[in-house]
């Protein structure tokens, strides 16, 4: 597609809950990231993948995230038993090395927690 | 740890120009960037700087780095109303770490 694109542009789930959130990069980018930016603030790096593997799962704030990437292609961003303060934005990009210094961003999935 | 500081508010009148500065920490980056969000828009790469250079320019856009004291400034000449907007200064390479973005407001 023309750009990055992420599902659902808008999430509403009950404290407790899992919910799946899906990133679609730039065809061709081996690059993808997800981040997270509460409101009012800057992002906040989550998780790395080159390709369908994650060098780089850093800043995964618990156990109740995990992220996974099929091939070069879609990834999922799962948050299990979501709680309130899990309540953000999250983006997705993605970037084609040797090109990496251009990070693409999707207009992201507004998660909120009730 | 790393860490991007920027100041939260920036004020300008249309037609002047607006300068907005950041402080980073991680002298290993090899790029800097600027990145625009718009109200309801995605993030937008609008500059970067390769961590060799002191100076880039892009049409309205100057972005000054000062690699010894870790400043990186971005300068918006001629201020329009479309560039209301907040501006994160980001330091990294595949881990991106973000500033908390400064909101420039344009007064006609």
């Amino acid at each position: 597609g023309a750009g990055v694109s992420q599902s659902p542009s808008n999430k509403v789930t009950e404290k407790g809950k899992d919910v799946e959130l899906r990133c679609d990069p730039i065809s061709g980018h081996t690059a993808l990231y997800w981040y997270r930016q509460r409101l009012g603030q800057g992002l906040e790096f989550l998780i790395y993948f080159q390709g369908n593997s994650a060098p780089d799962k850093s800043g995964l704030p618990s156990d109740r995230f995990s992220a996974e990437r099929t091939g070069e292609s879609v990834s999922t961003l799962t948050i299990q038993r979501t709680q309130q303060e899990d309540s953000a934005v999250y983006l997705c990009a993605s970037s084609r090395p040797p090109l990496a210094e251009t990070q693409y961003f999707g207009p992201g999935t507004r998660l909120l927690v009730l | 740890g790393e860490d991007v500081e920027q100041s939260l508010f920036l004020s300008v009148r249309e037609g002047d120009s607006s300068v907005i500065n950041c402080t980073y920490t991680d002298s290993s980056s090899t790029y800097l960037y600027w990145y625009k969000q718009e109200p309801g828009a995605g993030l937008q790469l609008l500059t970067y700087i390769f961590s060799n250079m002191d100076m880039k320019q892009d049409q309205r856009l100057t972005v000054l780095l000062n690699k010894k004291d870790k400043h990186l400034s971005l300068r918006i000449a001629d201020t329009q109303t479309g560039d209301s907007a907040i501006y994160f200064c980001v330091q990294g390479g595949n881990k991106l770490t973000f500033g908390t973005g400064t909101q420039l407001k344009v007064e006609l």
